[in-house]
């Protein structure tokens, strides 16, 4: 049974286009996020959603926008993709928000999804 | 700003021990993170230090330095499904995870 799962895999598109990507996880965890890791490998936190509330909303573009429909899904919605935006989306889940447990709480990551705008 | 420093390839043999360093300067410290990732998979947690001293878990220990801003990663008896990327991760003031940027290791026979 996959924890966190993440859908598709690979996403190739064409500037200007709009796209989503879609986010599970089956843990009953309270937080899910959303990350982003570009071609130099650092994983930069985009957004975390605690009990369908936005907590943490890093300095990303508003062509981003998470959706979460329920506690178990965090879905993220690109607009108007651009070259830039090449990289792998990696979901996360973790029990409780890093702030409530402080101490060794861990995150738990989908696949990732690897999108490729031409 | 916010900076944590990992070199960026390592290589060891198989059987051998090896050291993965790291350095960080945060905003405020709650904790550094080790991940794992294999090419092409996502990240998966090893260890996690909040106190100074060696945490031990197997093959591997991590250690911490908060004074010095310093922890490192050591792997024992090395073996080739070790190969992959080390990432440490540190806890900020704000509770935000502060992500290096991992170091590939690579094992050899």
């Amino acid at each position: 049974d996959t924890a966190v799962s993440q859908t598709p895999k690979y996403l190739v598109t064409q500037m200007g286009n709009d796209k989503s990507i879609k986010c599970e996880q089956n843990l009953g965890h309270d937080t899910m996020y959303w990350y982003k890791q570009d071609s130099k490998k650092f994983l930069k936190i985009m957004f975390s959603y605690n009990n369908k509330e936005l907590i943490i909303n890093e300095t990303v573009p508003n062509r981003f926008s998470p959706k979460s429909p329920d506690k178990a899904h965090l879905n993220l919605h690109i607009n108007s993709l651009e070259l830039g935006d090449s990289a792998v989306y990696f979901c996360a889940s973790s029990p409780k928000t890093l702030v409530e447990s402080a101490l060794g709480e861990t995150q738990y990551f989908g696949p990732g999804t690897r999108l490729l705008v031409l | 700003g916010q900076n944590i420093d990992q070199p960026t390839e390592m290589t060891a043999t198989e059987g051998a021990i090896v050291q993965i360093n790291c350095t960080y300067q945060t905003s405020g410290f709650n904790g550094l993170f080790w991940y794992q990732q294999h090419a092409g998979e996502a990240p998966t947690f090893l260890s996690y230090n909040v106190l100074d001293g060696l945490e031990e878990k197997g093959r591997f220990s991590s250690f911490l330095s908060r004074s010095k801003g310093y922890s490192y990663l050591l792997l024992k008896e090395l073996q080739m499904k070790d190969s992959a990327s080390y990432l440490c991760a540190c806890l900020d003031s704000n509770y935000q995870l502060i992500w290096g940027a991992g170091t590939k290791l690579i094992i050899k026979p």
